[in-house]
């Protein structure tokens, strides 16, 4: 496996159910992302993890965990989601933010809140 | 913070013909610019960036420009095919911090 996987590419889940969204990426990077894309709306920055500790929290609903246990892995748990969290999750990564730019996105995870 | 603006929403050409999609940003501090394409199903892929002391950069069929006193860059493919045919998104990005900002992307449709 080469870049950023992420699974599963698809998920249907009820509002009470708990779920999770793994990304992993295989670049050698050392921070991680997870963004939010909806229809019509730019990409939404949810959490980002650099060396492994969370950096950026854009005031996401609690009902989103994420969890990084080490610079290769990525989590998204999820739990009682709204219909309105169905969107396209992105994962992506790129190198210590202070030095590199570039950043390179997983496939996404398609989530539909039913 | 910063704020991002893409246009068109939507662009058609024909095969061969040139397209040209513009952004601009609000923050002077921003220093990097990357454009991102989208197919079908796919996660954005990086396809070209530039860095704020260059004004333009140039890969094959891709350039991008940008003009740091009016705060505006834009993305050109010419010679465009069918295979060109994606969302494109333009952002911007500090020198501090962990945040990339994205404008609302570009659906591109070339016409063979």
């Amino acid at each position: 496996e080469t870049g950023v996987t992420q699974t599963p590419r698809h998920l249907v889940m009820g509002m009470t159910n708990k779920k999770s969204l793994k990304c992993e990426q295989h670049l050698g990077h050392n921070a991680m992302y997870w963004y939010k894309q909806s229809a019509k709306k730019p990409l939404e920055l949810m959490f980002v993890y650099s060396l492994e500790e969370r950096v950026e929290n854009n005031s996401v609903p609690s009902r989103f965990s994420p969890e990084c246990p080490n610079s290769s892995h990525l989590f998204l748990h999820l739990h009682t989601l709204q219909p309105e969290d169905s969107a396209l999750y992105l994962c992506a990564s790129s190198q210590a933010p202070q030095s590199s730019y570039e950043q390179y996105f997983g496939p996404g995870t398609r989530l539909t809140v039913t | 913070g910063e704020n991002v603006e893409q246009h068109p929403s939507t662009l058609s050409v024909q095969e061969g013909d040139s397209a040209v999609i513009k952004c601009t940003y609000s923050d002077s501090a921003s220093n990097y610019f990357p454009w991102y394409k989208q197919e079908l199903g796919k996660g954005p892929q990086l396809i070209i960036d530039i860095r704020s002391n260059v004004g333009e950069k140039k890969d094959q069929r891709i350039a991008v420009t940008l003009n740091k006193t009016a705060k505006h860059f834009s993305l050109h493919i010419t010679e465009t095919q069918p295979e060109d045919s994606a969302v494109y998104f333009c952002a911007a990005r500090q020198n501090t911090g962990n945040q990339f900002y994205f404008g609302t992307g570009t659906s591109l449709t070339v016409i063979p």
